[in-house]
């Protein structure tokens, strides 16, 4: 499986933009880059994802470096509910490669 | 919709007991997938249906685990016999095709 590497925390504070990191230089040409957070006592929800360009959501924009090695997840204005754990995961979209590998991710706080 | 539904949320059982979760999946989403939380392995895939048709289950532990989706809107994940060590937070979730997952709420799975 084609792996993402990310910090283990980042501290934000409320109404303030956040960036999160992820590395994939392994990645394949197939490969998507998608997000899923975690919120306290959930299960994981979807975020965003891209192929190559940049991507923007309600939620979130994804920007995705030009060699596709790295990307950043940006939440333009934190809110307390964004306190989270963050992944980054790399996806196919045929058979065996369309699975969610989850890491460790980013724990994301966010003080008032 | 009512999102991927779980139950039930808490379930307390002495080792050796049979455990049976259960799922039931977004209205017409053909992927149905069961994962496993700790603090120790993070978010494990443990088996994926595909049109009630188990895909890939290697990540199902052991014999001791079992997966059935007999139709489309439900599923069940089996321990027999329970051991402490399968103490966890057991996730559903489904997907539309090779789409966004979809989590249910988790089964919280403790075994003493």
């Amino acid at each position: 499986d084609a792996k993402t590497t990310q910090p283990n925390s980042m501290e934000s504070n409320e109404e303030e933009p956040v960036h999160l990191p992820c590395n994939h230089s392994t990645i394949s040409g197939t490969d998507y880059i998608h997000w899923y957070r975690q919120l306290p006592s959930q299960g994981p929800e979807y975020v965003i994802h891209g192929l190559t360009s940049n991507v923007n959501n309600r939620m979130a924009s994804l920007a995705i470096a030009e060699d596709r090695k790295s990307s950043t997840l940006i939440l333009h204005r934190a809110t307390l509910r964004d306190a989270a754990v963050y992944y980054c995961i790399l996806r196919g979209n045929t058979g065996a490669n369309s699975k969610l590998t989850f890491g460790k991710g980013i724990t994301l706080s966010v003080r008032p | 919709d009512a999102g991927v539904i779980q139950s039930p949320r808490h379930e307390v059982t002495e080792m050796g007991q049979e455990v049976t979760l259960r799922c039931k999946p977004i209205s017409g989403h053909d992927y149905l997938f069961w994962y496993r939380q700790t603090m120790m392995r993070g978010l494990e895939l443990l088996i994926y249906f595909n049109n009630n048709v188990p895909i890939d289950d290697s990540g199902m532990p052991e014999d001791r685990f079992s997966a059935k989706m007999p139709n489309a809107s439900f599923s069940t994940l089996k321990i027999q016999p329970s051991e402490p060590r399968d103490s966890a937070v057991y996730f559903c979730a489904s997907s539309f095709r090779v789409g966004e997952q979809y989590f249910g709420p988790g089964t919280r799975l403790t075994v003493t």
